[in-house]
């Protein structure tokens, strides 16, 4: 049983599209995140959300809209895709512990988008 | 903002040798994450270090955070090819909901069998 599912893993598109990715987790976790890693491997965090409120929105484009319908779900939309969009996406949750999110994080398996 | 400094980038070893990776934090960490990520994997949560000076040993893995709280190093005796892999380190600064956990650049590790 997949403790931080993503998906779709592999995703090929063309400039301009739109694109969705989808992340759930079954671990009861309360807060979620979207991280980015590029082709240097560097995971730069992209978004954090806590009981489906957003906490943490790093300088990231408008074209990126994450959305979290409830505190196990965690999606990602990008629209307008560029080439420098092309990473791997990683969903990750972890456990609030008191007011601090920063117990250990799950990683999804990773969304690997290439944009054309 | 805060800043979180890995080196060395890469490490190849021969299988036998140590391996050690550094992490260096511009500002005062609340607690200090180490992850592993295999070729083509995720990264995976190996440890996590909260106290001044606390030293924690897994098996051939010992990691330590340093006495200010700002750098931590993970050090690896006698690698084995399944230590192949980046280690990251991941530091957390503050202790509310919108504390934000910052990764290092990461070291690959590769290894001669």
């Amino acid at each position: 049983d997949t403790a931080v599912s993503q998906t779709p893993k592999y995703l090929v598109t063309q400039m301009g599209n739109d694109k969705s990715i989808k992340c759930e987790q079954n671990l009861g976790h309360d807060t979620m995140y979207w991280y980015k890693q590029d082709s240097k491997k560097f995971l730069k965090i992209m978004f954090s959300y806590n009981n489906k409120e957003l906490i943490i929105n790093e300088t990231v484009p408008n074209r990126f809209s994450p959305k979290s319908p409830d505190k196990a779900h965690l999606n990602l939309h990008i629209n307008s895709l560029e080439l420098g969009d092309s990473a791997v996406y990683f969903c990750a949750s972890s456990h609030t512990t008191g007011r601090s999110n920063t117990g250990e994080l799950f990683f999804g398996e990773g969304s690997r988008l290439t944009v054309l | 903002g805060q800043q979180v400094m890995q080196i060395p980038q890469y490490q190849h070893v021969q299988e036998g040798e140590d391996f050690t990776t550094y992490c260096n934090s511009s500002t005062t960490l609340s607690n200090i994450q180490w992850y592993k990520q295999r070729p083509g994997g995720h990264p995976v949560f190996l440890i996590q270090l909260v106290k001044s000076g606390e030293v924690k040993k897994q098996k051939r893995l010992t990691f330590q955070f340093g006495e200010a709280k700002k750098n931590s190093s993970l050090h690896i005796t006698a690698t084995q090819t399944t230590d192949v892999g980046t280690y990251f380190c991941a530091g957390a600064a503050g202790y509310s909901s919108a504390s934000k956990i910052i990764f290092g650049s990461g070291t690959r590790l590769s290894i001669r069998p």
